[in-house]
């Protein structure tokens, strides 16, 4: 069964270092979100992909925060520099596309960054 | 803005114990509306697609409904392992589509 990729599990980092996640979606599917999901909260979009582009990172903290989408595949999520407060699940979702029914997005099973 | 409200925050429950969660939500044009269950330390594991008033899907002890204001997660008989968090989220039909979630509910079944 195909399924949404993200690495690493688990990241513990320093405050005002540089951290990365990774995600691959299922294959074929244009649409990507990053969540950010802070304990006992809903998830919280970041940013949105339709294929390589953003059409959507109007809640990403572009201060320090970067997102891309290079080949319209695989997605990395960089934080730079990490503060306390960025300790949280980040979570990749990919769904078929726009304009086509049917089409859940389905969540791999995230990173949880810890900053210490 | 889009919004989805949740309620109860946290339900426990003793195992065969029927019950309902609620999801409200406002979005200016309704796509779909989504139902996740997450269990502790991982993704959201999709449910259920609703796309219009009236309709309904089940899964096991699982129902979901829709009206034009909210959405109903009926739980018959559970168990001890339909404990988890119960995520509802909705798509709008404009713009890119965001998918917007609420801040779910905690179901505890107790055997």
């Amino acid at each position: 069964e195909a399924e949404v990729a993200q690495s690493p599990r688990y990241k513990i980092t320093e405050k005002s270092q540089a951290v990365a996640f990774w995600c691959d979606p299922i294959s074929g599917h244009a649409t990507l979100y990053w969540y950010r999901q802070i304990l006992g909260q809903g998830p919280e979009l970041l940013v949105q992909f339709q294929d390589e582009s953003v059409v959507d990172d109007s809640q990403l903290p572009k201060d320090r925060f970067s997102a891309e989408r290079l080949k319209g595949v695989d997605s990395t999520l960089k934080i730079q520099p990490a503060e306390l407060g960025d300790s949280a699940m980040y979570l990749c979702a990919s769904r078929g596309g726009l304009g086509i029914w049917n089409t859940e997005a389905f969540f791999g099973q995230g990173t949880r960054l810890t900053v210490v | 803005e889009d919004q989805v409200t949740q309620s109860p925050e946290a339900l426990r429950l003793q195992e065969g114990e029927s019950s309902s969660l609620n999801c409200s939500y406002t979005v200016s044009g309704l796509r779909g509306l989504f139902w996740y269950r997450q269990d502790p330390g991982k993704g959201p594991e999709f449910l259920f697609t609703l796309y219009s008033a009236g309709e309904e899907k089940e899964k096991e002890r699982l129902k979901a409904t829709l009206t034009k204001k909210e959405s109903f997660l009926h739980i018959t008989a559970p168990k001890p392992e339909d404990s988890a968090t119960y995520l509802c989220a909705v798509q709008a039909d404009t713009g890119f589509q965001k998918l917007v979630f609420g801040t779910g509910t905690r179901l505890l079944v107790s055997p």
